[in-house]
C-alpha cells in the first residue's frame, strides 16, 4: 500500500466554523507533512511531524491547528477561516531517513472553499 | 532554503524527448536534488532524485552537471501522459529524520500530439 488518502475530498465551510482534515497512511512513514497550494502556484509547506512531534510550523495563523495522534495519522483542524484561506491541502509522508534521500507520497488533496 | 530556478513552461511533441533545466548555484554540497511532477487535479508525485551522479529510473534520466549547479530532468519518450507541472526541489533541512521539501514555480510542460 503506497497511498497516502485524505478525506474529505471537498470540504465548503462557513468562517465561523470548525472543521478538520483527515490524513492517513500505512506505509510505516514517520515523517508527515502538510501543504497548501493556491490554484496555478506551486504546493507551500505548512506543517512537519517527525514521530508525531511537530517539528517544523511555517508561521501558520493559529487558526490551522495540526494534530498527529498516532503514526499512521495526521489531522488539521480549522477554525474561524477567512476566504483567502480557500485553497487545495496536501497531505504527504517520507519515510524516516536521516539523509533526506528518500520520496516524499502525497495524497489528492482536500479541496476547500471558505465562503 | 536553497532555491532553484526553472522556465515557465515548455512544450514538446509526443514521443520526442524532453529535457526540463533547472539551474540551483547556491546548492550546498549535502544537497540532494529531487524532481516531482503534478499531473493536472491530482498532488505531486516522485519523478526521481540524485546527489552527483547521473540517475536513471523507469520515468526519467537525472543529468547532474559536474559542479552541481543545474541539472536536467529528461524524459526519453514523452507522452500525453506527461503533460503536468515538474519541479526542481533541493532537499532542504532535516529536522528529526523529516526531509524539507520547497517547491519553487515549477515549469508547466505542454506535449502535444
Amino acid at each position: 500500500d503506497t497511498e497516502v488518502t485524505q478525506t474529505p475530498k471537498h470540504l465548503v465551510m462557513g468562517m465561523t466554523n470548525k472543521k478538520s482534515l483527515k490524513c492517513e497512511q500505512h506505509m510505516g512513514h514517520r515523517a508527515m507533512y502538510w501543504y497548501k497550494q493556491k490554484a496555478k502556484k506551486p504546493p507551500e509547506l505548512m506543517f512537519v511531524y517527525s514521530y508525531e512531534k511537530l517539528s517544523i510550523n511555517e508561521s501558520v495563523p493559529s487558526r490551522f491547528s495540526p494534530e498527529c495522534p498516532n503514526s499512521s495519522l495526521l489531522n488539521l483542524h480549522l477554525h474561524a477561516l477567512q476566504p483567502e484561506d480557500s485553497a487545495l491541502y496536501l497531505c504527504a509522508s517520507s519515510p524516516h531517513d536521516r539523509q533526506g534521500r528518500t520520496e516524499a507520497f502525497f495524497g489528492q488533496g482536500t479541496r476547500l472553499t471558505v465562503v | 532554503d536553497a532555491k532553484t530556478t526553472q522556465p515557465n513552461s515548455m512544450e514538446s511533441n509526443e514521443e520526442e524527448p524532453v529535457h526540463l533545466p533547472c539551474n540551483h548555484s547556491t546548492i550546498s554540497g549535502t544537497d540532494y536534488i529531487h524532481w516531482y511532477r503534478q499531473l493536472p487535479s491530482q498532488g505531486p508525485e516522485y519523478v526521481i532524485h540524485g546527489l552527483t551522479s547521473n540517475v536513471n529510473n523507469r520515468m526519467a534520466s537525472l543529468a547532474i552537471a559536474e559542479d552541481r549547479k543545474s541539472s536536467t530532468l529528461i524524459l526519453h519518450r514523452a507522452t500525453l501522459r506527461d503533460a503536468a507541472v515538474y519541479y526542481c526541489i533541493l532537499r532542504d533541512v532535516i529536522i528529526q529524520g523529516a526531509q524539507k521539501l520547497v517547491f519553487g514555480q515549477g515549469t508547466r510542460l505542454t506535449i502535444n500530439p
